[in-house]
């Protein structure tokens, strides 16, 4: 099993739509949780952290449920620029962080 | 403020031949240092992380060794090549006690 599963996609939103998706992770023990982001052919970049409570960023909301062991990120009011692969990131033992191979997001006109 | 940089950003290589991928950070000091591989389609592997300068722990075992002669540079090696080194090698810091990384542009390396 993955330590880090998540659906890779593609998910094809219309622009202005919402969007949803989760990745679940396998070590309990993860302290710290984070969603990236990466473009075709490019560094992943810190999207957002993740918090127990949830939290949002602009059009962004993530969820932690520690209990399921699952993170999720929603985006409202989706642009063409939100298009990319969302890569949910989860801390492992000290200092290290397991990715996940990520969700792709296309976002049509 | 912070910075990190990678290179080179292309690279195409035969098989047997070595490699010496570079990155250094700037404006910081004492960071974790990271190198990781994507390979087309796949998720991102951690192959090496330092803690200090002549601190290497190797995750994978594999054909790539790494090193970090000061504080602020990593550089990732390999004495042969093979086809399956081929891959998107990535260079990430983060200060101590954090776990938020920074990736650098990173190195696309295709062995021929």
């Amino acid at each position: 099993r993955k330590e880090v599963e998540q659906d890779p996609g593609p998910f094809n939103v219309p622009e202005g739509a919402t969007v949803a998706f989760n990745c679940t992770y396998s070590n309990s023990a993860s302290q710290s949780f984070f969603w990236y982001r990466q473009d075709c052919r490019k560094e992943p970049k810190l999207l957002m952290s993740v918090y127990s409570s949830g939290n949002e960023d602009g059009r962004f909301t993530a969820q932690l449920n520690r209990a399921s062991q699952y993170i999720s990120l929603l985006i409202r009011d989706s642009k063409l620029s939100d298009s990319a692969t969302y890569l949910c990131v989860v801390s492992a033992s000290w200092g290290k962080l397991q990715f996940g191979a990520g969700t792709q997001v296309v976002v049509t006109p | 403020s912070q910075t990190i940089h990678q290179w080179p950003a292309t690279l195409v290589q035969p098989v047997g031949s070595p490699l010496s991928l570079e990155c250094t950070v700037e404006g910081t000091s004492n960071p974790n240092l990271y190198w990781y591989r994507q390979a087309a389609g796949r998720g991102l592997q951690l192959l090496f992380y330092s803690v200090g300068i002549g601190q290497i722990s190797s995750e994978v075992p594999q054909n790539l060794s790494a090193s970090r002669p000061q504080d602020r540079q990593f550089i990732l090696s390999s004495k042969k090549l093979l086809l399956s080194d081929s891959g998107f090698y990535l260079c990430a810091w983060s200060p101590q006690g954090y776990y938020g990384y920074t990736f650098g542009s990173g190195t696309r390396l295709t062995v021929v």
